[in-house]
């Protein structure tokens, strides 16, 4: 069985900050990851993916993989109010092409 | 571009009654995935279609099944409704399956089922 771990939070962190968010990962065959900001009450939306070892950034957002350690992570950088949201972490690949999604990180950002 | 819709987006529905939800995805898009996502369980994977045939499934009785049209719309249905499986019933898309495509999926506002 897949498992995809996250820290539940909340994670709080000052306005202006930098916000880590971390997630581990059981299936060392996985080969595609994810990360997905849900706000209460809507639905999940793709922030980043992320295939290969190394970093990846886009905007505010840096999306970390190190495959040998079974880990990802996404920062975001000159955190805002308006990123408070749940982030969801996914994983794909592996012994099954299911896709795993972790519990969610709650991130709380404070002005 | 349009996104995913999904319809209806709330409904209440007796146990033992059975519901269909529908979704379309963005255009361009070959796959749909549905997901269950509760409280208590977070975000579940049901099952992926591609060219109108089921590529993967979760873990779900056999009471969840789902299709998809030529045109790329997919339904699911939920027979013998428990209370159980209220829950939001999201629908994503993605480009496709195969190695070579991406895999990144586009969540629609998702169908809020309520079994009393």
């Amino acid at each position: 069985q897949k498992e995809v771990e996250q820290n539940s939070g909340p994670l709080s962190v000052p306005e202006g900050a930098i916000a880590s968010l971390n997630c581990t990962y059981s299936d060392r065959g996985s080969q595609s990851f994810f990360w997905y900001r849900q706000y209460s009450g809507k639905s999940p939306e793709l922030i980043m993916s992320i295939y290969s070892n190394g970093d990846k950034e886009d905007g505010r957002f840096t999306a970390q993989l190190n495959k040998a350690s079974q880990y990802v992570s996404l920062l975001i950088r000159d955190s805002q109010p308006s990123d408070s949201a749940t982030y969801l972490c996914a994983v794909r690949g592996g012994g099954s092409y299911i896709p795993t999604f972790g519990r969610g990180t709650s991130l709380i950002v404070h002005p | 571009k349009a996104g995913v819709t999904q319809t209806p987006r709330y409904l209440i529905k007796t146990r033992g009654q059975q519901v269909t939800l529908s979704c379309s995805p963005i255009s361009g898009h070959r796959s749909v995935s549905w997901y269950q996502q509760t409280p208590g369980q977070g975000l579940q994977f049901l099952f992926e279609y591609f060219s109108e045939t089921q590529r993967n499934k979760g873990n779900f009785p056999g009471r969840f099944s789902g299709r998809q049209f030529s045109n790329s719309r997919s339904e699911m249905n939920v027979s013998t409704l428990e209370l159980g499986d209220s829950a939001l019933y999201l629908c994503a898309s993605s480009l496709g399956l195969l190695a070579s495509q991406r895999y990144e999926q586009y969540f629609g506002p998702g169908t809020r089922l309520t079994v009393t």
